[in-house]
């Protein structure tokens, strides 16, 4: 069955750092990827998404990079803010227009 | 834009009882909406996929009895937890996309509804 998986220990770093979050797929061939920011009882908003073609993608401080060799998302925020403190949720859709969704990894940005 | 409401966005009930969840889009029309639940510190688990006017599709393991959906329009879904539970408690959360444009690939998701069983 397809998975994904993000690294459940949380990350803490200084503020002013590059942030990284990797997010790794099994079982399937993504035609692309997404990254989502969860605060604490609320849903999930979108961040980013980045086709199989693309190799990287920006957005202000954000960058997302997409190896199909690899099955592998990294998902970069520089010069972290604590604002930017969350959880942040890779996202594959699979056939049927269904999406699976990673645990998410925590992201703690310390003034 | 692609502003998805939830209501309500707390609720408590008794064991047995019966609570429905609203799910709109307010600025688009979603021709497919999702429903999930979310354990703490677990990911959102796809429980079922609705699209306006047809019988929604649920994951397995769902039952469908228990979790009636409602897709009446394009821009309202709702959940219905039937004789509610305990186990029943947790954060309900929809989402919704359409079928093209700009916005046919992104999910945009509701609030989330915490649902506790007494």
């Amino acid at each position: 069955s397809q998975k994904i998986e993000q690294n459940s220990e949380a990350l803490n770093i200084q503020e002013g750092k590059t942030a990284t979050l990797t997010c790794n797929y099994t079982n399937y061939s993504p035609a692309y990827l997404q990254w989502y920011r969860q605060d604490p009882g609320r849903g999930p908003v979108f961040l980013l998404l980045i086709r199989e073609n693309e190799k990287e993608k920006r957005k202000e401080r954000l960058k997302v990079t997409f190896d199909t060799t690899l099955k592998q998302s990294l998902f970069h925020i520089t010069a972290s803010q604590p604002a930017d403190s969350a959880t942040y949720l890779c996202a594959l859709e699979t056939g049927g227009f269904k999406t699976i969704f990673g645990a998410g990894t925590r992201l703690f940005v310390k003034a | 834009g692609a502003v998805v409401s939830q209501h309500p966005s707390r609720v408590i009930c008794k064991s047995g009882t019966s609570v429905k969840i609203e799910c709109r889009s307010l600025d688009f029309q979603a021709t497919t909406m999702f429903w999930y639940r979310q354990f703490p510190k677990q990911s959102l688990m796809l429980m079922a996929t609705s699209n306006e006017g047809s019988k929604a599709t649920y994951e397995q393991g769902v039952e469908k009895d228990k979790f009636l959906i409602n897709h009446a329009s394009l821009t309202l879904s709702t959940l219905t937890v039937t004789s509610a539970h305990p186990e029943d408690s947790s954060f309900y959360i929809c989402s919704a996309k359409t079928a093209g444009g700009t916005l046919s690939y992104e999910q945009y998701f509701g609030p989330g509804t915490r649902l506790t069983v007494t």
